[in-house]
C-alpha cells in the first residue's frame, strides 16, 4: 500500500485564490511527522512546512497552513492568495518513527500547480 | 552557513560509464540521505550514512550502486555501468542527527545516460 497519496496530479488556481493540496498518509507508527516541499522549474527542493503527529495546533507558516486531521490520516496543504510563483510541483512526505535518529522520508507522487493571472 | 552542496549539478554519461555524484552537507551535519527521482515522479529514498558508515541502504539497487561517506571529503553515490534507465535527478539530504527532524536537501545532480 502506498504511505503517502496525492490524488490530484495537477491543478489549477486562479491568483489571489486559496487552494488545497491533497495528501493522505497510512501508517501505524504513533510518532510521525508530514512534511510539505515545493519544486519549481529549477528542480530544488524547498521546505515550506511540517506537522509532528503529537502536534495540538496545525502548522502554519505565513501564507502556508496545514490541516492535519489525525483520524482520517490526512495532511491537506493550504495556499492562501496564491501568486504567480506558487506554480510549481508540490510534494508530501512522510517520516516515521520520530524518536529514531535517521529515519528516511517517504513522499508522494506530487501535484502540478499551476496559478493563472 | 552554506547549505548543501551537490556536483557537478549536471552529468551526462554514456552507457557503460561510471557516474560520481559527490555531496557535502551543512557545516556541522553528519547524517547524509541519497534519493533518486525519476521523471515525473517523486523522491525515492536510496541510502542513508553517517561518517564512515552506512545505516540503510534498503533503497539502494543491488548492483551498479554504492555510497560512501568519509571521515574526510564530500558522500560520494558511485553507479557503475550506467544504463538508460538511470537517467534522474539524484538528491541528498543532511541532518544534524538524534533529536532534528529537518533534513535539508542539496540542489540535486540531474544524471543523463545517453
Amino acid at each position: 500500500a502506498q504511505k503517502i497519496t496525492q490524488t490530484q496530479p495537477g491543478m489549477f488556481v486562479q491568483e489571489k485564490e486559496a487552494v488545497t493540496l491533497d495528501c493522505t498518509y497510512d501508517t501505524s507508527d504513533p510518532s510521525y511527522g508530514l512534511f510539505w516541499y515545493k519544486q519549481p522549474s529549477s528542480g530544488e527542493m524547498i521546505f515550506l512546512i511540517y506537522q509532528g503527529s503529537y502536534d495540538q495546533q496545525n502548522a502554519t507558516e505565513g501564507r502556508y497552513s496545514l490541516n492535519f486531521q489525525k483520524a482520517r490520516k490526512s495532511a491537506n496543504l493550504v495556499i492562501s492568495a496564491s501568486q504567480l510563483g506558487d506554480s510549481a510541483m508540490y510534494f508530501c512526505a512522510m517520516r516515521e518513527g520520530l524518536n529514531n535518529a535517521g529515519n528516511m522520508l517517504t513522499f508522494g507522487g506530487g501535484t502540478r500547480l499551476m496559478v493563472k493571472p | 552557513n552554506a547549505g548543501v552542496m551537490q556536483n557537478p549539478r549536471h552529468l551526462v554519461r554514456r552507457r557503460g560509464q561510471e557516474a560520481r555524484l559527490r555531496c557535502s552537507p551543512m557545516k556541522g551535519h553528519s547524517h547524509v540521505y541519497w534519493y533518486r527521482q525519476l521523471p515525473e515522479e517523486g523522491l525515492k529514498f536510496m541510502v542513508y550514512l553517517q561518517k564512515e558508515n552506512i545505516i540503510d541502504e534498503s533503497g539502494m539497487p543491488k548492483e551498479r550502486f554504492s555510497a560512501e561517506f568519509p571521515k574526510e571529503g564530500p558522500s560520494i553515490l558511485r553507479i557503475q555501468q550506467v544504463v538508460r534507465g538511470d537517467s534522474a535527478a539524484y538528491f541528498c539530504a543532511s541532518s544534524p542527527g538524534t533529536g532534528i527532524i529537518e533534513q535539508y536537501f542539496g540542489p540535486g545532480t540531474r544524471l543523463t545516460v545517453t
